[in-house]
């Protein structure tokens, strides 16, 4: 019952290089979001599928792309790493969009 | 841009204690949430309450809405070490589904 699982937990980039973030839900969820949390900044949505085939950006979408591979699997990427992307990183799924979200652990990048 | 603020931004409180968090927002909602963060971990869903509803309970946790004053506050009684975590809120604007999070209250609970 893993829920929703995020690879790798930490990674440390230096600038310019790229990344890709994985996200798997084992939930049979429709919706999956990717959002970055900031010290004192709470959570801030980078980009969200509603459904299979769909992506639309969030609050910050600068700097990074997303697939939608299957219902599955969200991933996103850092095509040219910067050190203002250094954050956690979180993967959250539902079924509906008026339904609780379940998160993962989390994936700590570091950007030097 | 945050659509709900939590206040305080820290609660430091004895065990046995209740503890009081707020949480104000700017425009019409279909739903709150309150998420719970534990230190390194991902957030944990606590509670849902819908526009039209005014008060839910679960265990030791009550949260009550007020769509007139734009405000929600979540009380957990008879508090434990183990509830030493951060609280999140989350409101999804009507029409919109997409929940945006506030800040977060970090609360301690010394034993």
């Amino acid at each position: 019952n893993a829920g929703v699982t995020q690879t790798p937990k930490f990674q440390v980039l230096k600038t310019g290089q790229s990344m890709t973030l994985q996200c798997a839900q084992d939930m049979n969820h429709n919706s999956m979001y990717w959002y970055r949390q900031d010290p004192g900044m709470g959570l801030r949505l980078i980009y969200y599928s509603a459904s299979e085939g769909t992506t639309d950006k969030g609050e910050v979408p600068n700097g990074y792309n997303v697939s939608r591979l299957n219902k599955r699997e969200f991933s996103l990427r850092l095509e040219s790493a910067a050190p203002s992307q250094t954050s956690v990183y979180f993967c959250a799924s539902t079924s509906a969009g008026n339904q609780p979200q379940h998160f993962g652990d989390g994936t700590r990048l570091s950007i030097l | 841009s945050q659509q709900g603020e939590e206040d305080p931004q820290a609660l430091s409180i004895q065990e046995g204690e209740n503890a009081t968090m707020n949480c104000s927002y700017k425009t019409s909602i279909n739903n709150l949430q309150w998420y719970r963060q534990n230190s390194g971990r991902g957030l944990v869903h606590l509670i849902l309450i819908r526009s039209n509803e005014r008060e839910k309970h679960s265990g030791r946790l009550r949260v009550t809405l007020d769509t007139s004053k734009k405000s929600s506050s979540l009380l957990i009684t008879a508090s434990r070490a183990a509830d030493t975590a951060s609280y999140f809120c989350a409101t999804d604007a009507s029409g919109s589904y997409i929940p945006t999070f506030g800040r977060g209250t970090s609360l301690i609970v010394h034993p």
